[in-house]
């Protein structure tokens, strides 16, 4: 079965920094990669999507993902955070004849101002 | 935003009584997914379907049932609601091939 793992429960960073959210899965075909982003109250919106090509993607705001099949890992970057920044970000996996859509357990991001 | 409406937006059931939540999308996409979202869980997938009378179970699926009649709306049913069934619940849809999901504003709800 596949499983999305993201190593970090809560980041508090201070504005400026970097960001680095790690994610890995497990799925050994084909896959379609996610990082979606849920603001307090919202619902989930995409920042960034990965199907094929370059393992470097670019997204929304200022966020980045860079692909990296031998360790099956996905992992979410931006060189400097604002307060606005703060929310929950999602890993996800889509893999398989059925479209199945796995998400990792998220991690909380908060921005100091 | 996505032409996905998920209904009620919010409820308040008792133990025991069957509820059913509504996802309906005007995008004609082949698949939809339900989810529920709890503290330190993450979204977990319930059910999911890829075509209409095609579904299939997700991680978290004892209590829940789904069907698909048409394309455009997507039921989850709790047959008998638990406690532990308070939680927010998340539709889904997405066209396959190349495309992102696309979420519902989400369903609250408590059982009490």
């Amino acid at each position: 079965a596949q499983s999305v793992s993201q190593h970090n429960h809560h980041v508090i960073l201070s504005e400026a920094a970097s960001l680095e959210l790690g994610c890995n899965y497990s799925y050994g075909g084909t896959v379609n990669l996610f990082w979606y982003v849920q603001y307090p109250g919202q619902h989930l919106q995409l920042l960034l999507k990965y199907f094929s090509g370059d393992p470097l993607v670019k997204g929304i705001k200022g966020f980045e993902a860079e692909f990296i099949k031998s360790k099956f890992s996905f992992n979410l970057r931006k060189p400097s955070v604002q307060w606005s920044d703060t929310a929950e970000y999602f890993c996800a996996v889509r893999g398989g004849s059925q479209g199945n859509l796995i998400f990792g357990k998220g991690t909380k991001l908060s921005v100091k101002p | 935003d996505a032409g996905i409406t998920q209904s009620p937006r919010h409820k308040v059931t008792e133990t025991g009584t069957p509820v059913t939540l509504r996802c309906h999308q005007t995008e004609n996409h082949r698949y939809m997914y339900w989810y529920r979202q709890d503290p330190g869980h993450g979204l977990r997938l319930i059910h999911y379907s890829y075509g209409v009378k095609d579904t299939d179970k997700g991680e978290v699926s004892d209590g829940y049932s789904v069907s698909r009649s048409k394309t455009e709306d997507f039921l989850l049913t709790l047959e008998s609601a638990t406690s532990s069934q308070t939680s927010v619940y998340f539709c889904a849809i997405n066209g396959g091939g190349g495309t992102e999901a696309f979420f519902g504003q989400g369903t609250r709800l408590t059982v009490v």
